[in-house]
């Protein structure tokens, strides 16, 4: 059974860095697959942020590139996100989640990450 | 990049009757790419339906997915309780951002 776990701070201060870590189980992260984080900001719809290969490629949003680095640790079967200077506006639940072209199969339980001071 | 606007924003119904939520994009969309999801409060989101009609595994019969090109329907035959929830709508782009969403259909009891 693939298993999807999202982990990390709960809070980030105003101009900081949002990191979060996904961990996989059921499945190696080297399957082939792409590997996605999605955002929810309170009350609202879903966002896409990016993605990742096993081979290290990745594809981001445009809307949120020029902030976001996913990367990709095969020997612990995870993958993590980091969004640099964070705003109030990036306050939202994170869920990663397994990519099957052209959909999303496998979703974390999603975290609930706050910016604020 | 590709829009997508779903309709009705908000639908309220009683279970046994049928549901029809729409998803409309702005440029045509190719149905292996086109995918609806389930979302109840405090859960992830939930894949019903990919490649615009094909059920995920373990969704019931009564969950259908129809449409080609801008207009997109999932269809709930016969409401059960526990299909109360937000649907969105997801197209995957080969242009960027890769995957866009819907704003998302509220199905509420009536």
């Amino acid at each position: 059974q693939v298993q999807l776990q999202e982990s990390g701070p709960g809070l980030v201060k105003p101009s900081g860095t949002l990191s979060l870590t996904c961990a996989v189980s059921g499945v190696s992260i080297s399957s082939g697959n792409w590997w996605s984080w999605v955002r929810q900001p309170p009350g609202k719809g879903l966002e896409w942020i990016g993605e990742i290969h096993h081979s290290g490629r990745t594809n981001y949003n445009p809307s949120l590139k020029s902030r976001v680095t996913i990367s990709i640790d095969k020997s612990e079967n995870q993958f993590s996100l980091k969004v640099n200077s964070v705003t109030a506006a990036d306050t939202a639940v994170y869920y990663c989640a397994r990519a099957v072209r052209y959909y999303l199969d496998y979703w974390g339980q999603g975290t609930l990450v706050t910016v604020s001071s | 990049e590709i829009v997508l606007t779903q309709s009705p924003g908000t639908l309220s119904l009683s279970p046994g009757e049928r549901a029809t939520l729409s998803c409309g994009a702005s440029q045509s969309v190719s149905s292996s790419y086109l995918a609806w999801y389930q979302q109840k409060p405090g859960q992830a989101p939930r894949l019903l339906i990919y490649g615009a009609s094909s059920r995920a595994t373990g969704i019931p019969d009564r969950f259908s997915g129809s449409g080609s090109g801008t207009d997109f329907t999932l269809t709930i035959s016969r409401l059960e309780p526990e299909d109360f929830a937000v649907y969105y709508c997801q197209q995957y782009g080969t242009s960027f951002p890769v995957y866009t969403f819907g704003q998302g259909t509220k199905l509420d009891i009536k």
